[in-house]
């Protein structure tokens, strides 16, 4: 079936330690896209990428990193210097705008700072 | 900078009951979205909306959107407890050189159907 995989579901991750959250989709979008979501909050663009080898901040990239190297890839980093990186992480991808832009998620990764 | 804004931010409701979200936002846009959440879940896309006076109906729910007044609602009917759930409206604007550019959520509404 099509879709959008994350992995872990669940992570926890130690003070000054770098993690990397997994996001694969074989829906065959162009357009990848992270998200972060705190509680009772909406969701907030960390990066998208529109294109493999290319890819954009969103409102809160700081102490993030993303890589683009496939299609059907689009990792994200959370590194040390993200100081409150505790929150709910979800993926998405889709078309292109012309081709109507709806987006599909992931079932999320929940980060906890231990 | 874009900004979305939904109300009621929680609702509390009897079943059998009618009510409307609003959610607005605060520049030109023709994309907005509905999605839903449950507990500890992802998003579940709902509706599509892509133009002036689009309405688009799924079951006991009915979005609508009008791009002049910058706004859309979220229509129950008659309300039933399955519909409990959070539900996040998000716009889309005009990126440069095309292209999906990422989505710009409101806070979402927490909405509780009691029996």
């Amino acid at each position: 079936d099509g879709g959008i995989t994350q992995s872990p579901k669940y992570l926890f991750r130690k003070e000054g330690q770098n993690v990397t959250l997994s996001c694969e989709q074989n829906l065959n979008h162009d357009a990848m896209y992270w998200y972060r979501q705190d509680p009772g909050q909406g969701l907030r663009l960390i990066y998208y990428s529109q294109i493999v080898n290319d890819f954009q901040k969103g409102d809160i990239a700081e102490g993030y990193s993303v890589s683009r190297e496939k299609k059907e890839s689009f990792p994200l980093t959370v590194t040390s210097a993200q100081k409150n990186p505790t929150a709910f992480y979800l993926c998405a991808s889709s078309t292109y705008r012309g081709h109507g832009a709806e987006a599909f998620f992931g079932q999320g990764t929940r980060l906890t700072v231990v | 900078e874009l900004k979305v804004e939904q109300n009621p931010l929680f609702l509390s409701m009897q079943e059998g009951k009618n009510y409307t979200i609003y959610c607005n936002y605060s520049t030109t846009s023709d994309r907005l979205y509905w999605y839903r959440q449950d507990p500890g879940k992802s998003l579940e896309s709902l509706f599509v909306l892509l133009s002036n006076g689009a309405v688009k109906q799924e079951g006991r729910l009915m979005a609508s959107l009008d791009t002049k007044a910058r706004l859309s609602t979220l229509h129950i009917t008659a309300a039933v407890h399955d519909l409990s759930a959070t539900y996040f409206c998000a716009v889309d604007i005009e990126g440069t050189g095309g292209g999906a550019d990422g989505l710009t959520f409101g806070k979402g509404t927490h909405l509780i159907i009691q029996p």
